[in-house]
């Protein structure tokens, strides 16, 4: 089946960076990907849609300017939290629609554990 | 206020015992997902439903879609240590795409 790559899974930064993460398509196309963020023991929150070619659509009440999504390719997507908060600290998820068992299913990345100092 | 409403929120439970989780909305849903997420990773999904009154079966997972196609169940019967783990329901809305509506969570141990 497709698979999601997500990276890193971990990363610790100072409060004022900006952090970068990567969401990969490993085999197959995705011309749309999803960001959800969750916290601790919580569901998972929509961030944006990211969508290829084009601007990210970010759900009401998340700052796009906190939150930069770029698409630029048929396999890669870009989350950078910009000027990190300790209120930032979160876990950061993934979703691409892939093809998997001959239906098209959506397949998450692995996540990754954002902790700002 | 959540568009998906799971119940209950926490659930702790002794080994072969039966549960059942419930996931309730006002809004209709093309098709609903059940997912399993553990801690540090993402969800997994268990099924999908997409026809009203649909009941499938996975081992000793029962998932049902109510009807109107507004709710569904996952009842697990005799419960492992295995089942531990956060349940959650999403949803397509009806004329929503693709984009997917996670529900509040349901986070279920079961001990020995």
């Amino acid at each position: 089946g497709a698979v999601v790559s997500q990276h890193p899974s971990r990363v610790i930064c100072k409060s004022g960076t900006s952090v970068k993460i990567e969401c990969r398509s490993l085999d197959f196309q995705a011309t749309t990907m999803f960001w959800y963020r969750q916290f601790p023991k919580q569901s998972l929150m929509l961030m944006a849609t990211s969508n290829e070619g084009s601007k990210a659509t970010y759900e009401q009440g998340v700052e796009k300017d906190k939150f930069l999504i770029n698409h630029a390719s048929l396999t890669l997507s870009t989350l950078t939290v910009t000027s990190a908060h300790p209120e930032d600290s979160s876990f950061y998820i993934c979703s691409a629609f892939g093809q998997g068992a001959g239906e098209e299913k959506l397949f998450f990345g692995s996540g990754t554990q954002l902790s700002v100092l | 206020t959540q568009l998906l409403e799971q119940s209950p929120q926490f659930l702790s439970i002794q080994e072969g015992e039966n549960l059942t989780v419930y996931c309730n909305s006002s809004s209709v849903f093309s098709s609903l997902q059940w997912y399993r997420q553990e801690p540090g990773e993402g969800p997994v999904l268990l099924v999908t439903v997409v026809t009203g009154g649909e009941v499938k079966k996975l081992k000793r997972l029962t998932f049902q879609f109510g009807d109107a196609r507004k709710d569904s169940s996952l009842h697990i019967t005799a419960a492992q240590p295995g089942d531990t783990g956060l349940y959650l329901c999403a949803g397509v809305l009806t004329g929503g795409g693709n984009k997917l509506t996670f529900g509040t969570g349901t986070q279920l141990k079961v001990e020995l």
